[in-house]
């Protein structure tokens, strides 16, 4: 069935270091593609997302493109700060018919010390 | 705009009592999904509305779970009796419709955190 395969962690950098949490995914057919973060007391909040092969989802330095000929979409940011410390979390969105499911992967904890 | 609220969000029980849990999603959106969130893993979907019908249950365990939206608007997640194993953040999250234009973009509340004795 559909899965979401996500690089564990925790994670720990320096600030400005340059971060990727890796995520694959199995599906089949078309998914849409997210990234999720919940910071610290927060709820889930979309990050970003990207729904066709080739598109490159972004928002708040936070890059993934949609890689279908490697069924992946890791997340990648050029220059961490303390603030995005939070867990990260990719997901997959499929449609059945009327009915679409929003499957999500483990979960990535990143800690960025300054 | 306002989120989407739950409550509780904080809930310790024995095992064998019972727990409630309410959330009032964003207004307009007709679909509704409660998410179950153990610790160190993500989150997994117990049940889906849309409008006050159950579009899928296939998660729930509905042996001691249950979970209504009679006008199609806030919801109630229930267990009983609870379990030590159903420990976790019980996530409520809600969007526009699913049957069309939905890409799969969630708003979810905070959760509420249930701790099972």
């Amino acid at each position: 069935g559909d899965s979401v395969t996500q690089m564990e962690g925790p994670v720990t950098l320096s600030e400005e270091a340059f971060l990727t949490i890796n995520c694959t995914y199995t599906a089949t057919g078309y998914p849409s593609l997210f990234w999720y973060v919940q910071y610290p007391g927060e709820g889930l909040q979309l990050l970003l997302k990207a729904t066709k092969a080739d598109d490159k989802g972004s928002n708040k330095g936070f890059e993934a493109t949609y890689r279908k000929e490697t069924t992946s979409f890791h997340l990648e940011k050029g220059s961490v700060q303390v603030s995005d410390s939070a867990v990260y979390f990719c997901a997959l969105y499929f449609r059945g018919g009327t009915l679409g499911r929003l499957y999500f992967g483990r979960g990535t904890q990143l800690t960025v010390w300054p | 705009e306002a989120g989407v609220a739950q409550s509780p969000r904080y809930k310790i029980i024995e095992k064998r009592q019972s727990v409630a849990f309410w959330c009032n999603p964003i207004s307009g959106h007709a679909t509704l999904y409660w998410y179950q969130q153990i610790l160190g893993q993500g989150p997994k979907l117990l049940i889906q509305f849309q409008n006050n019908g159950v579009v899928d249950d296939s998660q729930l365990p509905k042996d001691r779970f249950s979970a209504e939206r009679l006008k199609g608007v806030d919801s109630t997640l229930k267990i009983q009796p609870a379990k030590l194993e159903d420990s976790a953040v019980y996530l409520c999250a809600s969007s526009l419709d699913g049957r069309r234009g939905n890409t799969g973009e969630l708003f979810f509340g905070e959760g509420s955190r249930l701790t099972v004795l």
